[in-house]
């Protein structure tokens, strides 16, 4: 089993819609959960990160974790086509502090 | 200025060949990372610094080595390359006493490596 897992992809959705990204991961001892957006050829960007159970939102971005389902998500509402992109999930360990990634999501938003 | 800067942003080389990556930073961070990317296995951990004293292997440490000359400055050496080292390279940084202890890691622009 992966540390962390998510669906390759691609993800396909419409302009407009909202993407529901997921990610779920191995050790109960993480205590911190990221998501970062990568475009073809650059550098991963951080969009989200969250610590507590439950829902974080920061414009049209929500993260949500439930730890006692080792499982955090990432919501993009109102999809636009720049939102396109691999969307990595980054969970750090308990007892190292190292960030260990899924090996990403890749989001197509068609016009 | 980039505050995460990587030299050279691609390479190409033999196998057998010596090459060094280089990562230089402005943030004033102590924690550097070395990352490979490989197409559908994500980002893989290969070295990390927290101080300049410190130096930790991460997953895939073999074949590679590093060496932390300053805070600001991290190299990662390939000391004879095969050309399953071809992939994408990231520096990161992170500082976990900023922003209420997140230790959010920051990514340099990458250099992308094929060894032939």
């Amino acid at each position: 089993q992966k540390e962390v897992e998510q669906n390759s992809g691609p993800l396909s959705v419409p302009e407009g819609a909202i993407a529901s990204l997921n990610c779920t991961y191995s050790d109960r001892g993480s205590q911190s959960f990221f998501w970062y957006r990568q475009y073809s050829g650059k550098s991963p960007e951080l969009i989200m990160s969250i610590y507590s159970n439950g829902d974080k939102e920061d414009g049209r971005f929500t993260a949500q974790l439930n730890k006692a389902s080792q499982y955090v998500s990432l919501l993009i509402r109102d999809s636009q086509p720049s939102d396109s992109a691999t969307y990595l999930c980054a969970v750090r360990g308990g007892n190292t502090g190292k960030l260990i990634f899924g090996q990403g999501t890749t989001l197509q938003v068609k016009p | 200025d980039a505050d995460v800067t990587q030299t050279p942003r691609n390479r190409i080389t033999k196998t057998g060949k010596r090459i060094m990556l280089e990562c230089s930073q402005t943030k004033g961070h102590d924690r550097m990372y070395w990352y490979r990317q490989d197409p559908g296995l994500g980002l893989r951990l290969i070295y990390y610094s927290f101080d300049v004293k410190d130096i930790n292997k991460g997953e895939i440490s073999d074949g590679y080595s590093v060496s932390r000359q300053a805070q600001a400055k991290f190299s990662l050496s390939l000391e004879s390359a095969i050309p399953n080292q071809t992939a994408l390279y990231f520096c990161a940084t992170s500082d976990p006493g900023a922003g209420g202890g997140t230790d959010t890691q920051y990514f340099g622009p990458g250099t992308r490596l094929t060894v032939l």
